[in-house]
C-alpha cells in the first residue's frame, strides 16, 4: 500500500464549481499534513497546512480525519487560475521528511 | 526573494558521464532533499541530509550519491549516468523537524536528459 494515496484525476470542472479532493495516508504516526500546488513545469509550492480542527483560507478548506487517516481539500467558486496539480503531503513519522502523494490534476474550464 | 536555486534548468548528458547537480538555499535550513519526478510516479525521494556531512538514503538511492560540505549547499551526483535517469530533479529545503508545520521550499528543478 502506498504511504499517501490520491485519485490522479483529471478533474474537469467549469468555472464557479465546487470541487473536492481526497487523500488517504497509511502511517498512523504521521504528525503534520499539507496540500501543495504544482503548476505545469513548475516546482511544488505550499497551498495550505491541514490542522486537526480543519482550516480555511479564502475559497480553500482543508479537513483532517485522523481516525480514518483521511485528508480533504475543498475548493469553492473555482477559477481558471486554480488549474494545477494538487499534492497531498504527510510527515511520515520522521520529523524532517515529508511524503508526497502523486497528485490530483484539476482543470477548470470556461 | 530567491530561496532555493539549482545550478541548471536543463541538462543533456551522455550515458556513462558523471553528472553533478547543485542546489543552494539561503534560508539557513538544516534539512535538504533531492527528489526526482516522473509522470505517473510523482515525487520520489532520492537522498536527504539533516546536517552538514550527514546524509540518509531515500526511497530510490541506487545510482546516486550526495555531498553536503556546507549547510547551504547540497549536491546530487550521478556517478555514471544512464538513460533511465532521465527525469526532472527537484531540490528542496526545510527548517528543523521539531517544528512539524515548517514549510518545505523547492528549487525550480533541473530537467536532465541522458542520451
Amino acid at each position: 500500500r502506498k504511504e499517501v494515496e490520491q485519485d490522479p484525476g483529471p478533474f474537469n470542472v467549469p468555472e464557479g464549481a465546487t470541487v473536492a479532493f481526497n487523500c488517504t495516508y497509511s502511517n498512523s504516526a504521521s504528525q503534520s499534513f499539507f496540500w501543495y500546488r504544482q503548476d505545469c513545469r513548475k516546482e511544488p509550492k505550499l497551498l495550505m497546512s491541514v490542522y486537526s480542527s480543519g482550516n480555511e483560507d479564502g475559497r480553500f478548506t482543508a479537513q483532517l480525519n485522523r481516525a480514518s487517516q483521511y485528508i480533504s481539500l475543498l475548493i469553492r467558486d473555482s477559477k481558471l487560475s486554480d488549474s494545477a496539480t494538487y499534492l497531498c503531503v504527510v510527515n511520515g513519522g520522521t520529523a524532517s521528511k515529508l511524503t508526497f502523494g502523486t497528485g490530483t490534476r484539476l482543470q477548470v474550464t470556461l | 526573494d530567491v530561496k532555493v536555486t539549482q545550478s541548471s534548468r536543463y541538462l543533456v548528458k551522455r550515458t556513462g558521464e558523471k553528472v553533478f547537480l547543485e542546489c543552494v538555499q539561503d534560508m539557513d535550513h538544516e534539512n535538504m532533499f533531492w527528489y526526482r519526478q516522473d509522470p505517473g510516479l510523482g515525487l520520489r525521494l532520492i537522498y536527504f541530509s539533516y546536517d552538514v556531512k550527514m546524509k540518509e538514503k531515500g526511497d530510490i538511492p541506487e545510482g546516486y550519491s550526495v555531498s553536503r560540505e556546507k549547510k547551504e549547499r547540497f549536491s546530487l551526483i550521478l556517478e555514471s549516468a544512464s538513460t533511465n535517469q532521465t527525469s526532472m530533479y527537484l531540490c528542496a529545503s526545510r527548517g528543523p523537524g521539531q517544528f512539524i508545520y515548517n514549510e518545505q521550499f523547492f528549487g525550480p528543478g533541473t530537467r536532465l536528459t541522458v542520451l
